[in-house]
This record gives C-alpha cells, structure tokens and sequence, in this order.
C-alpha cells in the first residue's frame, strides 16, 4: 500500500476558482512534507516544504496546510488560472537518515479551463 | 537558480540497445537520483548517489546501472533495453551532506521521455 495517498486522482475547474488537493500520508515518524508542480513532460518543481511543526505554508496563490496528528496535508489554489493546469505531488521524507527516504504520492491533475 | 539539465527530452531506443542518460547539475549539490515516473505509480527511485563514486540501489534498480565520476554528473545506464523500460525519467539533485539530506530540497531536471520498441 502507499504510503503517501493523494486525492482527487483528477480535477477540472473553472479559471478563477478556487480548489483544493488532498494528501493523506502514514509514514511515521515524519519529518517535512513537499508539494511539487510538475507540468506535463517536465520535471516537479517545489511549491511549499513544510516541517512536522509547521501549520501552513504559503507560496503566492498557494497555500499548503499540514496537520501532523491527523497526517493530512493540503494544497489550497486561490484564484486559479490557466497556467495551474499541472500535475501536483505530495512528498514525504520521514525522520530518518538516508538519501533514499522520499515517499512520493502519485499526484493530482489539474486541469484549468476558460 | 539551480539547474539540473537532462541531456534529452526525447529517446527512441530499440530493445537490446545500450542506453545513456545523462544529468549535470550545477549547484555543486552532494545528492543525486534517478527516478522513472510511470501513470498511476508515481516516480520510483531507481538510484542515487551522495558522493563522487558512490552509489547506492533505490527501490527498482533491476536492469539499471549508474555511474558517478564527477560531482556535478550522473549517469544512468540501461544495459539491454527492454519495452518495459519505456517511461519518463527524472534525474534530481540536493544540497547537503548524507546525515542532513531529509532538511533539504530536491531539485528535478525536466525528464527524459524514453521509448523503448
């Protein structure tokens, strides 16, 4: 089972709206949870990087909420615009050592439309 | 700003062939990986290194080799392609050395779409 669940799978809006992605993670002991935009056919490009202590992070029209009791993020996308459409993965690293501990959702599409 | 450079957008590959990915980062960053990223599966760490020389297995390294001469290099290497191997892959660097890599940031060059027929 993965351990890093994102939801929606998919999601189509309206340019201007506001929406927002779930992460639902289990690796535990945590230490930061990432939220990347990867446009199609182009590498992830972080958003937001959050530590277990942290509460919300904002990046422009982004903002990411984390809440470590309940092990849930979310990336909250104000005023949406074209330019959104992406996909947008959650990360997790947990509180170990060791290159190799990134836990990778398998992301959200976002699809924007006029 | 950090660069991670992928040396194609575009491969076309037969199966059997020896195939060479290339990735230069220029942040003098220790780390370095290798993920493929498949529908549905989410990127896979393949590899990664910490060091010049090093290397260590992900979670899918079966069929993959790498190799690290140069700090800001890291190849990935598919010694027989198969069809199985067609995917998009991600190189990624980060700053910091091994104990203190989960504080920091993983940079992704912009992926290699591979097609192996």
């Amino acid at each position: 089972k993965n351990q890093v669940e994102q939801s929606p799978q998919s999601l189509i809006i309206l340019e201007g709206k506001n929406c927002t992605l779930q992460c639902n993670y289990t690796v535990s002991p945590f230490s930061n949870l990432r939220w990347y935009k990867q446009d199609t056919g182009r590498g992830p490009v972080s958003l937001t990087i959050m530590t277990f202590s942290e509460n919300t992070k904002s990046n422009g029209r982004y903002t990411a909420t984390l809440d470590a009791d309940t092990k849930q993020s979310s990336l909250h996308i104000t005023a949406s615009q074209l330019s959104d459409s992406a996909s947008y993965i959650c990360v997790v690293t947990p509180d170990q050592t060791g290159a190799n501990n990134l836990f990778f959702g398998t992301g959200t599409r976002l699809t924007v439309i006029p | 700003d950090v660069k991670v450079t992928q040396s194609s957008r575009y491969l076309v590959k037969r199966t059997g062939e020896k195939v060479f990915l290339e990735c230069v980062q220029d942040m003098d960053h220790e780390n370095m990986f290798w993920y493929r990223q498949d529908p549905g599966l989410g990127l896979r760490l393949i590899y990664f290194s910490y060091d010049v020389k090093m290397k260590e297995k992900g979670d899918i390294p079966e069929g993959y080799s790498v190799s690290r001469e140069k700090k800001e290099r890291f190849s990935l290497i598919l010694e027989s392609a198969s069809t199985n191997q067609t995917s998009m892959y991600l190189c990624a660097s980060s700053l910091g050395i091994r104990e203190i890599v989960i504080m920091t940031e993983a940079f992704f060059g912009q992926g290699t779409r591979l097609t192996v027929v």
